[in-house]
């Protein structure tokens, strides 16, 4: 079993959906939570992370953290076709140990 | 501020041959990680280096490995290349040790085993 699990989708949605992205962990000392997006042929971008449990917000993204359930969610709202692309969730617990990251969700927004 | 840049973009070799990468990374950032990234496996961890010292290991074999000069480029190594080896190889720079919540990718180098 993975520590960290995705689903690959992909996942396609009308423009102007709100788009929820999940994850699951399974290692208890993971602290620090991630969301990237990777266009095709790119390298993948920092979205935003989030210490511990909660959410935080940018702009149209929301990243949420439960800790209880290990389970890692990203919610886009008024999606774009522009947002098309595959979305990769990643956690690590810090004090320089490494990152693991999940397969990544690719999400289609049909115009 | 210019990105993390890597070189070559795209590479062919044949199995047997050993290749080198490079990566630059953002100015000011000290410390670069290399990953692997495969459809089956998605992104999955070499190493990190920091101060030309590797301080993370991944769980690959010893075939892949790599150096971090003065000025904080960084090269990887893979020798004896497999089939398997096939992928596309990213390198990501942060600030300091250890910072991979805060660290930005580079365009990565798509490697061809035949």
């Amino acid at each position: 079993q993975k520590e960290v699990e995705q689903d690959p989708g992909p996942l396609s949605v009308p423009e102007g959906a709100i788009v929820s992205l999940n994850c699951t962990y399974s290692n208890s000392a993971f602290q620090y939570f991630m969301w990237y997006r990777q266009y095709s042929r790119k390298g993948p971008e920092l979205l935003m992370y989030t210490y511990s449990s909660g959410n935080k917000e940018d702009g149209r993204f929301t990243a949420q953290v439960d800790k209880s359930s290990k389970y890692i969610s990203l919610f886009i709202r008024d999606s774009q076709p522009s947002d098309s692309a595959t979305y990769l969730c990643a956690a690590s617990s810090g004090g320089y140990q490494k990152v693991t990251f999940g397969i990544g969700t690719k999400l289609q927004v049909i115009p | 501020k210019a990105g993390v840049t890597q070189t070559p973009r795209y590479l062919i070799k044949t199995r047997g041959q050993q290749v080198t990468l490079s990566c630059s990374p953002i100015s000011g950032h000290r410390s670069v990680s290399w990953y692997q990234q495969t459809p089956g496996q998605g992104l999955q961890f070499l190493f990190e280096y920091f101060s030309e010292t590797q301080r993370n290991k991944g769980n690959f074999p010893g075939r892949f490995s790599g150096r971090q000069f003065s000025n904080s480029r960084s090269e990887m190594n893979v020798s004896t290349l497999e089939l398997g080896d096939s992928a596309l190889y990213l390198c990501a720079s942060s600030l300091r040790q250890g910072l991979f919540h805060e660290q930005f990718f580079g365009p990565g180098t798509r490697l061809t085993v035949l």
